[in-house]
């Protein structure tokens, strides 16, 4: 059975530090998406990587993926508060279905 | 242009009650998915459509789910009998095509039954 891990499921920081959080599957995929989603709202669409070795970066974000080792990152540069949410990382296993990790709430604190 | 669009955004169900939600996916996206979110937990799938056809039902938790999508536009999901572990947030999705195409997710349908 295919298994989507986030670490850590928790994670408060301070504003200005970096953080990585981590996003391990259990078999082949193609195709890792990373989602930010808000309390009490739906789930954006931050990035998709589509290879191995991928990297690709928005504002203080940036998401890489290492097909082989079956490990995605997604790394936070300088946080500031209003990235605080939670973010999950999905992987495609079969042309869309996604199977979404548990999530990991990030809190920027001042 | 206008996202995903579901209805209605909050549904409160007596349990053994019929419900059914609604998806107005992204104009011209071939693809719509619909998936379950408990509280705390991330997205599970539930069901697939491409165009009209059902693709893929294998997250469907019991006979008392149905989804359709008549005419390749519009879904709906159907949960008969409502229990109370049926209590979550309904999400759909829809992309441009099957493969290689990110998924836009509406606001979702947060369903409790008392």
């Amino acid at each position: 059975e295919l298994k989507v891990e986030q670490n850590p499921l928790f994670l408060s920081m301070q504003e200005g530090k970096n953080y990585t959080i981590y996003c391990n599957y259990s078999t082949t995929s193609d195709r890792l998406y990373w989602y930010r989603q808000d309390p009490g709202k739906s789930l954006e669409s931050l990035f998709v990587l589509l290879s191995n070795g991928a990297v690709k970066q928005e504002g203080r974000l940036m998401a890489s993926l290492d097909t082989k080792a079956r490990l995605s990152t997604l790394h936070i540069t300088a946080a500031v508060h209003d990235l605080s949410a939670t973010y999950f990382c999905a992987v495609d296993i079969r042309g869309g279905k996604l199977i979404f990790g548990q999530g990991t709430e990030l809190s920027v604190k001042p | 242009g206008a996202g995903v669009s579901q209805s209605p955004r909050y549904k409160v169900a007596k349990r053994g009650q019929d419900v059914a939600l609604r998806c107005d996916p992204i104009s011209g996206h071939v693809s719509l998915f619909w998936y379950q979110q408990a509280l705390g937990q991330g997205p599970e799938f539930l069901t697939y459509f491409q165009n009209e056809a059902q693709l893929d039902k294998s997250g469907l938790p019991s006979d008392r789910f149905f989804a359709e999508r008549p005419e390749g536009s519009v879904s709906t999901l159907k949960i008969q009998r409502t229990q109370q572990e049926d209590s979550a947030v309904y999400l759909c999705a829809s992309s441009l095509a099957l493969s290689q195409e990110t998924q836009y997710f509406g606001p979702g349908t947060r369903l409790l039954v008392l």
